[in-house]
């Protein structure tokens, strides 16, 4: 049932490390983006998607790499993790301007 | 530059009504988004603005002044669960931009 769902949902990982975040939407949206969320509560955006081609690249070390195998899905892999990479990730789809974004769940990444 | 300018928090009372205001300067526009996010959720969309004047949707509405650059949210009969971060954006050609976020608390 769930319209955007991205997983881990939490994950603790150590400096250095290499990880990846799922994000999958089911509502037929065209377009996909990830958003930061730091500490301040601030949301900003790192790319988005539109059926699988890359359209915006915000100003995002190119340590983050989103992946998008097909229109309903996004992933984001992070090389070699900082500290200032804690977070919270947002996932997001869209397709008609007025109804905005759908958000998934969110993944909080704690490097350590 | 980028601008979206919201108070960093507010505070009041069950039953009570409360205004937060955003303000914006972005290089383009193309419509203005309130969300609504609890702690430790994802943000949920609220309302859309892309016209002058007010939206009213049950206790929540939204103005915008495109003149002046500025919207607000109204929230009506304030309910505890009203409790949450409340968010401005402004959609700029092909994406969101999200303001800091107010932090309401709402008091019995």
């Amino acid at each position: 049932d769930t319209a955007v769902s991205q997983t881990p949902k939490y994950l603790v990982t150590q400096m250095g490390n290499d990880k990846s975040i799922k994000c999958e939407q089911n509502l037929g949206h065209d377009t996909m983006y990830w958003y930061k969320q730091d500490s301040k509560k601030f949301l900003k955006i790192m790319f988005s998607y539109n059926n699988k081609e890359l359209i915006i690249n915000e100003t995002v070390p190119n340590r983050f790499s989103p992946k998008s195998p097909d229109k309903a899905h996004l992933n984001l892999h992070i090389n070699s993790l900082e500290l200032g990479d804690s977070a919270v990730y947002f996932c997001a789809s869209s397709n008609r301007l007025n109804y905005g974004y759908t958000f998934g769940s969110g993944t909080r990444l704690t490097v350590v | 530059g980028q601008n979206i300018d919201q108070p960093t928090e507010m505070t009041a009372t069950e039953g009570a009504i409360v205004q937060i205001n955003c303000t914006y300067q972005t290089s383009g526009f193309n419509g203005l988004f309130w969300y609504q996010q609890h702690a430790g959720e994802a943000p949920t969309f609220l309302s859309y603005n892309v016209l002058d004047g007010l939206e009213e949707k049950g206790r929540f509405s939204s103005f915008l002044s495109r003149s002046k650059g500025y919207s607000y949210l109204l929230l009506k009969e304030l309910q505890m669960k009203d409790s949450a971060s409340y968010l401005c954006a402004v959609y700029n050609t092909d994406k969101l931009i999200f303001g800091t976020g107010t932090r309401l608390q709402v008091f019995p």
